[in-house]
């Protein structure tokens, strides 16, 4: 069955204090990873998408990392405002259609 | 500024009445998407439309209905059908066809039965 875990389900962390966040995936041919920020009581927001393994993206303090397995959300240095769910999806070859994961919501304490 | 709105932000439902939830979008985009979104799950999909006049139903279809009258708007009507409705409903639109693609949502719309 095509999956998409993520973990932790949420993950406390000092500011500054560094920490990754992982999305581990069951599909049949991955066509796209994708991770998404959403704030509470907001839609989500397109962050990164990545096609192949070994591919890396960075935006200020993230960077999304891609394996043949999983994926992993790292975060430098975190800021308070750096606090929200993240969410990551998977697309596959037999019918492009995305699968979600849970999410992980991260809180980062001043 | 280009993006999607849903309106209402928070609806209320009665027992046994049908509601419909706007989604409008002025990106040009021609795939629109419905999702619904529980605590501790992943976003699971109601409909989606690539085309005008043209939908298909997603994994949760029951229940639920749609229309694409027109690119720029993707109405979703929760019927009486639907036994479990009280979540929260996102819209998406993509440039491309394709789920292979960049998704933007909108702010959503809190769906509660009363």
């Amino acid at each position: 069955e095509d999956q998409v875990t993520q973990s932790p389900e949420a993950l406390r962390l000092q500011e500054g204090e560094s920490s990754s966040l992982n999305c581990s995936y069951t599909v049949s041919g991955l066509r796209g990873l994708f991770w998404y920020r959403q704030d509470p009581g907001k839609g989500p927001e397109f962050l990164f998408t990545l096609y192949s393994a070994g591919e890396e993206k960075e935006k200020e303090r993230l960077k999304a990392t891609l394996t043949k397995k999983e994926s992993f959300l790292h975060i430098t240095a975190p800021k308070p405002e750096d606090s929200a769910t993240y969410l990551c999806a998977a697309t596959m070859d037999s019918n492009y259609q995305l699968i979600w994961g849970a999410g992980t919501k991260l809180i980062i304490k001043p | 500024d280009g993006g999607i709105t849903q309106s209402p932000k928070y609806l209320f439902r009665k027992e046994g009445q049908n509601v419909t939830l706007s989604c409008e979008q002025n990106l040009n985009h021609d795939a629109m998407y419905w999702y619904r979104q529980d605590p501790g799950q992943g976003l699971r999909l109601i409909y989606y439309s690539q085309i005008v006049n043209d939908f298909q139903k997603g994994d949760i279809a029951e229940g639920y209905s749609v229309s694409r009258e027109k690119k720029e708007s993707f109405p979703l009507t929760v019927t009486s059908a639907q036994k479990n409705p009280t979540a929260f409903y996102l819209c998406a639109s993509s440039r491309h066809k394709s789920m292979n693609t960049e998704a933007f949502f909108g702010q959503g719309t809190r769906l509660t039965v009363v």
